[in-house]
């Protein structure tokens, strides 16, 4: 069974930095996603990692896949007061299974 | 093409009472998925459904849950007799498959039992 995790729990910067949140999973992970969810919102689909290596950038997030290290980072360049919110990321084990979600990430940006 | 509907959005509940979730999802898409968000926590996988089959209800409570997925209308978590600990954000995802596994969340339902 796959299971799913992330860390920090909490992380709160400061504008302007840099920082990275991880993911851990346990078993073979076909896909691996990121989520970002605002208080009282649903979810909102960030990145979707296919293969070993892959690397998607969006504005000042970027994710980046490690199948064999069965790690998942998102880092966040700059850090902008908006992208406060909490980050989900998630995997799944074949073409049309569940989602299995991490703890989630309670990311705080502070001016 | 409208995304995951779901209705209510939210519902508040007494003990005892039966809440009913219903979940529209996009237009094509016949594959859904049910999720719980309990506070503070991640997602849950609760059950996955086509029409008129449940294919994975694996994180289904045994008692009081069941869900639906009718050849027409929207589909239906059920939950019987809600206690105070059934009080969460429920989300519905829905799917294309075969050929896209990505999955389109619902602005969910947030349930109250008092």
């Amino acid at each position: 069974e796959l299971k799913v995790e992330q860390n920090p729990l909490f992380l709160s910067m400061q504008e302007g930095k840099n920082y990275t949140i991880y993911c851990n999973y346990s078993t073979t992970s076909d896909r691996l996603y990121w989520y970002r969810q605002d208080p009282g919102k649903s979810l909102e689909s960030l990145f979707v990692l296919l293969s070993n290596g892959a690397v998607k950038q969006e504005g000042r997030l970027m994710a980046s896949l490690d199948t064999k290290a069965r790690l998942s980072t998102l880092h966040i360049t700059a850090a902008v007061h908006d992208l406060s919110a909490t980050y989900f990321c998630a995997g799944d084990t074949g073409t049309a299974s569940k989602l299995t979600f991490g703890t989630g990430t309670r990311l705080q940006v502070t001016l | 093409n409208a995304g995951v509907m779901q209705n209510p959005r939210h519902l508040v509940r007494r003990r005892g009472q039966e809440a009913r979730l219903r979940c529209s999802p996009m237009k094509g898409h016949s594959h859904v998925y049910w999720y719980r968000q309990l506070p503070e926590e991640g997602l849950k996988f609760m059950v996955y459904l086509q029409k008129e089959n449940i294919i994975d209800e694996s994180g289904m409570p045994k008692e009081r849950f069941s869900a639906e997925f009718p050849k027409e209308g929207p589909s239906i978590l059920r939950i019987q007799q809600v206690v105070r600990g059934d009080s969460a954000a429920y989300f519905c995802a829905s799917s294309p498959l075969p050929g896209n596994y990505e999955q389109y969340f619902g602005p969910g339902t947030r349930l109250t039992v008092t």
